[in-house]
């Protein structure tokens, strides 16, 4: 109940190509779902996040979609560049009570110039 | 700037050793957590603490211990080292404050190998 799965485990992508990066989740408390980006020798650092009561949200050449009745959610990245080439990470998360991350797998991402 | 370090960025020691990993941050965050991350598995819990006198298990606390020293410091340490401890470790911070969201802000990470 607690696992996020996320798949591919690695993408590789022809800059200008559309990368999507999947998550699902089983317990339906959780009402949080950021992405993180890490780039190689760096931390984490937050992406874009969407909490369940809209389907998409939109930043720049990012968007998460979200079904809810699915507990699936995915991040799109539109004209993909190299500089996007990087690992990503799926989370959730309950808002309320303890603010605990249950991080995916990770996908690395590798963006062809 | 406000800021997450992490002290040692790298550091090799042997089976058995007790090591000490530090993180500190002017971030002024009361909320401050200790992940691992392995090839494949992504990034695991293995301690966290929501203020200097609370400390909780993560998923993985097995074989490590940690100290909340200050607010803005939170130490890992491995009392007896052992090979598949050999991992990426970070801390991170957030802000209990409301409509700061549950963004976590990394450190740039320890690596971490036990010969």
């Amino acid at each position: 109940q607690q696992q996020v799965k996320q798949s591919p485990q690695s993408l590789i992508v022809q800059k200008g190509g559309i990368s999507i990066i999947n998550c699902a989740y089983e317990n339906t408390a959780f009402d949080y779902f950021p992405w993180y980006q890490q780039f190689p020798g760096k931390g984490p650092a937050l992406l874009i996040a969407i909490r369940p009561d809209v389907s998409e949200k939109k930043e720049g050449r990012f968007t998460i979609s979200f079904n809810k009745s699915a507990k699936q959610f995915s991040l799109h990245i539109m004209d993909s560049q190299p500089g996007d080439s990087a690992t990503y990470f799926c989370a959730a998360s309950k808002t309320f009570g303890t603010y605990k991350y249950i991080f995916g797998t990770g996908t690395r991402l590798k963006v062809l110039a | 700037d406000a800021d997450v370090t992490q002290t040692p960025r790298n550091r090799i020691t042997k089976t058995g050793k007790r090591i000490m990993l530090e993180c500190s941050q002017t971030k002024g965050h009361d909320r401050m957590y200790w992940y691992r991350q392995d090839p494949g598995l992504g990034l695991r819990l293995i301690y966290y603490s929501f203020d200097v006198k609370d400390i909780n298990k993560g998923e993985i606390s097995d074989g490590y211990s940690v100290s909340r020293q200050a607010q803005a410091k939170f130490s890992l340490s491995l009392e007896s080292a052992i090979p598949n401890q050999t991992a990426l470790y970070f801390c991170a911070t957030s802000d209990s404050g409301q409509g700061i969201g549950n963004e976590q802000f990394f450190g740039p990470g320890t690596r971490l190998t036990v010969l």
